[in-house]
């Protein structure tokens, strides 16, 4: 079953616009944490914010911020003042799993948003 | 930061040959990576968590005779295709966390990704 869903396959935003990728995921932990990476068209992957599920405040880093609304299971990455190199993919993600060092949790992604930052 | 080093990034075999891929974190000790495979326009699906010193952890649907992998040391993992063919093209790409870093909300680290095209 998916867990983890992002309902924008593409999206388009006017450069130095604020543009919001959605993410909704699904989980029955109580502890877990959710990643946004972007992937550019030459493949690597770019770790850009992370918000734990019992972090309180919404987590930001520069001009990424991450709007959690733990209720609604909803981790939408917020970017603002777009620039022509946010066009990429983005991915949200999720880790499950007990707190602290283990041997084995997992990180699944979603299937992804494409951002056009149109000049 | 943390680098992970994934090597060859591209790589052209024949059918029925096998490849063999590299995956080093340069300045930290992972005794857990992850294998990813990507197809094009797709999300990044887990293959299999590669644990140092014992047998990788395969996702279901995922070759383990296929797909061998190889977690010799702290700091070196291996995917080797084999008896590769043309269905087995994709972007692979491997991750790691530094554990060492003391907290659970560390992000999985890439390598660039190896793309793979059998002839």
């Amino acid at each position: 079953a998916q867990k983890i869903t992002q309902t924008q396959p593409g999206m388009f935003v006017q450069e130095k616009e604020a543009v919001t990728l959605d993410c909704t995921y699904d989980t029955s932990d109580q502890s877990y944490g959710l990643f946004w990476y972007k992937q550019p068209s030459s493949g690597e992957m770019i770790f850009l914010i992370y918000q734990g599920s019992y972090d309180e405040q919404n987590a930001t880093e520069g001009r990424y911020s991450l709007n959690f609304q733990k209720a609604r299971k909803s981790a939408n990455l917020v970017i603002s003042a777009s620039q022509l190199g946010d066009s990429a993919m983005y991915f949200c993600a999720m880790r499950e799993g007990s707190m602290g060092k283990t041997s084995y949790d997992k990180v699944i992604f979603g299937p992804g948003t494409s951002l056009s930052v149109i000049p | 930061g943390a680098v992970v080093s994934q090597h060859p990034s591209w790589v052209i075999c024949k059918s029925g040959t096998s490849v063999k891929i590299e995956c080093r974190s340069l300045d930290f000790q992972a005794t857990t990576m992850f294998w990813y495979r990507q197809f094009p326009k797709q999300s990044l699906m887990l293959m299999a968590t590669s644990n140092e010193g014992s047998k990788a952890t395969y996702e279901q649907g995922v070759e383990k005779d296929k797909f061998l992998i190889n977690h010799a040391s702290l700091t070196l993992s291996t995917l080797t295709v084999t008896s590769a063919h043309p269905e087995d093209s994709s972007f692979y790409i491997c991750s790691a966390r530094d554990w060492d870093s003391g907290s659970y909300n560390s992000p999985l680290h890439f390598g660039n990704g190896t793309r793979l095209t059998v002839t």
